[in-house]
Protein backbone atom coordinates (compact mmCIF):
# COMPACT_ATOMS: atom_id res chain seq x y z
CA UNK A 1 0.00 0.00 0.00
CA UNK A 2 0.95 3.53 -0.62
CA UNK A 3 1.51 5.83 2.06
CA UNK A 4 2.60 9.49 2.46
CA UNK A 5 3.62 11.37 5.25
CA UNK A 6 4.60 14.98 5.47
CA UNK A 7 6.74 16.27 8.21
CA UNK A 8 8.65 19.70 9.30
CA UNK A 9 8.03 22.50 11.26
CA UNK A 10 4.62 23.72 12.08
CA UNK A 11 5.29 27.36 12.84
CA UNK A 12 7.96 29.11 10.88
CA UNK A 13 8.73 33.35 11.31
CA UNK A 14 7.67 35.61 8.17
CA UNK A 15 10.81 35.80 5.95
CA UNK A 16 12.39 32.74 6.49
CA UNK A 17 12.41 29.24 4.66
CA UNK A 18 9.69 26.35 4.88
CA UNK A 19 10.85 23.22 4.51
CA UNK A 20 9.10 20.26 4.31
CA UNK A 21 9.61 16.36 4.08
CA UNK A 22 7.40 13.54 2.72
CA UNK A 23 8.31 9.98 3.26
CA UNK A 24 7.09 7.77 0.92
CA UNK A 25 6.70 3.74 1.61
CA UNK A 26 5.24 1.39 -0.77
CA UNK A 27 6.25 3.03 -3.93
CA UNK A 28 9.22 4.13 -5.81
CA UNK A 29 9.75 7.67 -6.01
CA UNK A 30 11.68 7.27 -9.27
CA UNK A 31 8.55 6.00 -10.77
CA UNK A 32 5.63 8.30 -11.72
CA UNK A 33 5.05 12.06 -10.58
CA UNK A 34 4.91 13.37 -6.75
CA UNK A 35 3.58 16.68 -5.81
CA UNK A 36 2.94 19.41 -2.92
CA UNK A 37 -0.61 20.90 -2.61
CA UNK A 38 -1.83 23.17 -0.24
CA UNK A 39 -5.10 24.12 1.42
CA UNK A 40 -5.72 27.56 3.09
CA UNK A 41 -7.79 28.05 5.11
CA UNK A 42 -11.03 28.22 4.50
CA UNK A 43 -11.40 25.72 1.41
CA UNK A 44 -9.32 27.13 -1.28
CA UNK A 45 -6.51 24.22 -2.89
CA UNK A 46 -3.31 25.07 -4.55
CA UNK A 47 -1.29 22.96 -6.51
CA UNK A 48 2.58 24.00 -5.83
CA UNK A 49 4.16 21.82 -7.84
CA UNK A 50 6.10 18.20 -8.53
CA UNK A 51 9.17 16.50 -9.64
CA UNK A 52 9.08 13.06 -11.69
CA UNK A 53 10.42 10.29 -11.83
CA UNK A 54 13.75 11.56 -13.61
CA UNK A 55 13.73 14.28 -11.21
CA UNK A 56 12.74 17.16 -13.24
CA UNK A 57 10.58 19.56 -11.68
CA UNK A 58 7.29 21.70 -12.41
CA UNK A 59 6.37 25.15 -10.76
CA UNK A 60 3.30 26.82 -9.77
CA UNK A 61 4.04 29.98 -11.60
CA UNK A 62 2.74 32.25 -9.04
CA UNK A 63 5.09 30.60 -7.05
CA UNK A 64 8.34 30.16 -9.05
CA UNK A 65 10.18 32.18 -7.68
CA UNK A 66 10.48 30.84 -4.22
CA UNK A 67 10.16 27.17 -4.45
CA UNK A 68 12.08 24.00 -4.65
CA UNK A 69 10.91 20.74 -4.78
CA UNK A 70 13.93 18.22 -4.69
CA UNK A 71 14.32 14.73 -3.39
CA UNK A 72 16.86 11.99 -1.71
CA UNK A 73 15.79 8.42 -4.00
CA UNK A 74 18.45 6.63 -1.15
CA UNK A 75 15.70 7.02 1.38
CA UNK A 76 12.41 7.69 -1.13
CA UNK A 77 12.12 10.99 -0.11
CA UNK A 78 10.89 14.14 -1.52
CA UNK A 79 11.02 17.82 -0.49
CA UNK A 80 9.93 21.63 -0.47
CA UNK A 81 11.66 24.23 0.25
CA UNK A 82 9.62 27.52 0.25
CA UNK A 83 11.57 30.72 1.09
CA UNK A 84 10.53 34.46 1.74
CA UNK A 85 7.58 33.14 3.59
CA UNK A 86 4.68 35.45 4.82
CA UNK A 87 1.32 35.35 6.70
CA UNK A 88 -0.52 34.71 2.97
CA UNK A 89 1.74 31.09 3.07
CA UNK A 90 -0.13 29.91 6.46
CA UNK A 91 -2.03 26.69 5.12
CA UNK A 92 -2.23 23.07 5.47
CA UNK A 93 0.62 21.01 2.80
CA UNK A 94 -0.21 18.18 1.66
CA UNK A 95 2.00 15.54 -0.70
CA UNK A 96 0.86 13.64 -2.94
CA UNK A 97 1.41 10.63 -5.73
CA UNK A 98 0.66 12.26 -9.47
CA UNK A 99 -3.14 12.28 -10.20
CA UNK A 100 -3.66 12.56 -6.42
CA UNK A 101 -4.44 9.26 -6.30
CA UNK A 102 -2.78 8.93 -3.36
CA UNK A 103 -2.47 11.78 0.04
CA UNK A 104 -0.17 12.26 3.00
CA UNK A 105 -1.95 13.22 5.64
CA UNK A 106 -1.10 16.94 5.53
CA UNK A 107 0.76 19.12 8.08
CA UNK A 108 -0.48 22.68 9.24
CA UNK A 109 2.16 24.98 8.68
CA UNK A 110 1.85 28.82 10.13
CA UNK A 111 3.52 31.59 9.33
CA UNK A 112 3.90 34.02 12.21
CA UNK A 113 6.01 36.10 14.04
CA UNK B 1 -4.44 30.08 -15.01
CA UNK B 2 -7.52 27.45 -15.94
CA UNK B 3 -10.37 28.61 -13.30
CA UNK B 4 -12.18 26.06 -12.39
CA UNK B 5 -16.10 27.38 -10.97
CA UNK B 6 -18.29 24.84 -8.80
CA UNK B 7 -21.55 25.02 -7.92
CA UNK B 8 -23.12 24.90 -5.82
CA UNK B 9 -21.34 26.01 -2.95
CA UNK B 10 -23.10 23.66 -0.48
CA UNK B 11 -25.88 20.86 -0.69
CA UNK B 12 -27.74 19.55 2.34
CA UNK B 13 -29.57 16.34 1.67
CA UNK B 14 -31.21 13.68 3.20
CA UNK B 15 -29.75 10.16 3.05
CA UNK B 16 -31.01 8.19 -0.05
CA UNK B 17 -31.49 11.43 -2.03
CA UNK B 18 -29.12 12.06 -4.89
CA UNK B 19 -26.86 14.65 -5.01
CA UNK B 20 -25.05 16.58 -8.37
CA UNK B 21 -22.33 18.84 -8.45
CA UNK B 22 -21.23 21.18 -11.13
CA UNK B 23 -17.66 21.82 -12.40
CA UNK B 24 -17.10 24.41 -15.36
CA UNK B 25 -13.79 24.99 -16.45
CA UNK B 26 -12.43 28.56 -18.47
CA UNK B 27 -10.88 26.88 -21.20
CA UNK B 28 -11.64 23.32 -23.09
CA UNK B 29 -9.75 20.43 -20.39
CA UNK B 30 -9.43 17.77 -23.49
CA UNK B 31 -5.42 17.36 -23.95
CA UNK B 32 -3.32 16.69 -27.22
CA UNK B 33 -3.36 13.20 -26.09
CA UNK B 34 -7.11 13.06 -26.36
CA UNK B 35 -7.82 12.49 -22.68
CA UNK B 36 -9.69 15.45 -20.23
CA UNK B 37 -7.79 15.47 -17.04
CA UNK B 38 -11.01 16.17 -15.18
CA UNK B 39 -10.47 14.45 -11.66
CA UNK B 40 -12.59 14.86 -8.78
CA UNK B 41 -11.66 14.13 -4.68
CA UNK B 42 -13.36 14.54 -1.32
CA UNK B 43 -11.93 15.63 1.99
CA UNK B 44 -14.06 14.27 4.39
CA UNK B 45 -13.73 15.96 7.99
CA UNK B 46 -10.51 15.58 9.82
CA UNK B 47 -9.39 13.95 6.61
CA UNK B 48 -7.20 13.99 3.78
CA UNK B 49 -8.51 14.00 0.67
CA UNK B 50 -9.00 11.18 -1.50
CA UNK B 51 -9.81 10.19 -4.96
CA UNK B 52 -12.82 9.52 -6.64
CA UNK B 53 -13.12 10.04 -10.14
CA UNK B 54 -10.29 10.53 -13.09
CA UNK B 55 -10.54 11.36 -16.36
CA UNK B 56 -13.98 12.78 -15.95
CA UNK B 57 -16.13 9.43 -15.49
CA UNK B 58 -13.28 6.93 -14.84
CA UNK B 59 -14.00 5.72 -10.89
CA UNK B 60 -11.52 4.31 -9.06
CA UNK B 61 -11.66 0.92 -7.64
CA UNK B 62 -12.61 1.43 -3.96
CA UNK B 63 -15.07 4.25 -5.12
CA UNK B 64 -18.57 3.09 -5.13
CA UNK B 65 -20.93 2.36 -8.46
CA UNK B 66 -23.61 5.17 -7.01
CA UNK B 67 -20.92 8.29 -7.96
CA UNK B 68 -20.83 8.71 -11.18
CA UNK B 69 -19.17 11.45 -13.37
CA UNK B 70 -19.59 12.90 -17.20
CA UNK B 71 -18.96 16.18 -19.36
CA UNK B 72 -16.46 17.02 -21.94
CA UNK B 73 -14.76 19.97 -22.88
CA UNK B 74 -15.50 22.87 -20.41
CA UNK B 75 -18.43 21.29 -18.42
CA UNK B 76 -18.20 18.63 -16.04
CA UNK B 77 -21.00 16.55 -13.54
CA UNK B 78 -20.27 14.75 -10.54
CA UNK B 79 -23.54 12.89 -9.02
CA UNK B 80 -24.32 10.62 -6.62
CA UNK B 81 -27.44 8.35 -7.00
CA UNK B 82 -27.96 8.05 -3.37
CA UNK B 83 -26.51 9.78 -0.63
CA UNK B 84 -25.14 8.13 2.36
CA UNK B 85 -23.91 9.38 5.62
CA UNK B 86 -20.11 8.76 4.66
CA UNK B 87 -20.54 10.50 1.80
CA UNK B 88 -20.14 14.12 3.87
CA UNK B 89 -17.39 16.18 3.23
CA UNK B 90 -15.78 18.40 0.86
CA UNK B 91 -15.61 17.65 -2.93
CA UNK B 92 -13.13 19.48 -5.00
CA UNK B 93 -13.17 19.20 -9.21
CA UNK B 94 -9.46 19.38 -10.30
CA UNK B 95 -7.79 19.91 -14.03
CA UNK B 96 -4.51 18.10 -14.67
CA UNK B 97 -4.25 19.06 -18.84
CA UNK B 98 -2.97 22.43 -18.24
CA UNK B 99 -0.27 23.97 -15.77
CA UNK B 100 -0.48 24.50 -13.41
CA UNK B 101 -2.98 22.01 -12.42
CA UNK B 102 -5.95 23.79 -10.53
CA UNK B 103 -8.95 23.42 -8.38
CA UNK B 104 -12.13 23.97 -7.96
CA UNK B 105 -13.51 26.27 -4.65
CA UNK B 106 -14.94 22.91 -3.50
CA UNK B 107 -18.59 22.32 -2.19
CA UNK B 108 -19.34 21.54 1.04
CA UNK B 109 -22.04 18.26 1.29
CA UNK B 110 -24.15 17.72 4.48
CA UNK B 111 -26.29 15.57 5.77
CA UNK B 112 -29.57 16.26 7.20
Amino acid sequence: EVQLQESGPGLVKPSQSLSLTCSVTGYSITSNYWGWIRKFPGNKMEWIGHISYSGSTSYNPSLKSRISITRDTSKNQFFLQLNSVTTEDTATYYCALGGFAYWGQGTLVTVSS
Amino acid sequence: DVVMTQTPVSLSLAIGQPASISCKSSQSLLGTSGKTFLNWILQRPGQSPKRLIYQVSKLYSEVPDRFSGSGSETEFTLKISRVEAEDLGVYYCWQGTHFPHTFGSGTKLEIK
